[in-house]
């Protein structure tokens, strides 16, 4: 089955760190750009991150470095290290795959359930 | 960034009527070397992910009911659905691909009159 699987969310104080993980299954994972996109309860879809075939992450320009994608193709597997959370980063945390593999065009057509992250002392 | 801009943010639409959500971009995301608008629209229910509709501003997603419709070009776009069915009662959200970061509209809530 094809699927995206998220993982690691939970309970962090604010200055805390959370790796998120999303395990990908059903398709070659290799081949396509990844990307984590979150919502908070109640609100919009917010794109955070993604990265290439080749390794390389894209952030959005306001990002100050906080947050690290990575990606382990042996292992189908993609990550997010998020550093220094703050209580906006309180959300739901997807990882989403671009819909047509290597084109670069990130529209989304795959996504898992979400891992919520919640920031709070 | 490009700012994606939808209305009405919600809208209630009785059974069998047509449904229409509007997406405005902050600039063109109209590409000139295959002249697609590189716009998405995306519907999402309570507790689940965003499910995608419709790409290339007017493509329909393999699956996706044909009362399900995209129009526009460059900055103003429209999400059609002609004949509501019960099942479509979501939030729907535009996006647009034209340029990293990709964006999103704030989303419409649809609901049943």
């Amino acid at each position: 089955e094809v699927q995206l699987v998220e993982s690691g969310g939970g309970l962090v104080q604010p200055g805390g760190s959370l790796r998120l993980s999303c395990a990908a299954s059903g398709f070659t994972f290799s081949s396509y750009d990844m990307h984590w996109v979150r919502q908070a309860t109640g609100k919009g879809l917010e794109w955070v991150s993604a990265i290439g075939t080749a390794g390389d992450p894209y952030y959005p320009g306001s990002e100050k470095g906080r947050f690290t994608i990575s990606r382990e193709n042996a292992r189908n597997s993609l990550y997010l290290q998020m550093n220094s959370l703050r209580a906006g980063d309180t959300a739901v945390y997807y990882c989403a795959r671009e819909a047509v593999a290597g084109t670069r065009d990130w529209y989304f057509d795959l996504w898992g359930r979400g891992t919520l992250v919640t920031v709070s002392s | 960034d490009i700012v994606m801009t939808q209305s009405p943010d919600s809208l209630a639409v009785s059974l069998g009527e047509r449904a229409t959500i509007n997406c405005k971009s902050s600039q063109s995301v109209l590409y000139s070397s295959n002249n697609k608008n590189s716009l998405a629209w995306y519907q999402q229910k309570p507790g689940q992910p965003p499910k995608l509709l419709i790409y290339w501003a007017s493509t329909r997603e393999s699956g996706v009911p044909d009362r399900f419709s995209g129009s526009g070009s460059r900055t103003d776009f429209t999400l059609t659905i002609s004949s509501l069915q019960a099942e479509d009662v979501a939030v729907y959200y535009c996006q647009q691909y034209y340029s990293t970061p990709p964006t999103f509209g704030q989303g419409t809530k649809l609901e049943i009159k």
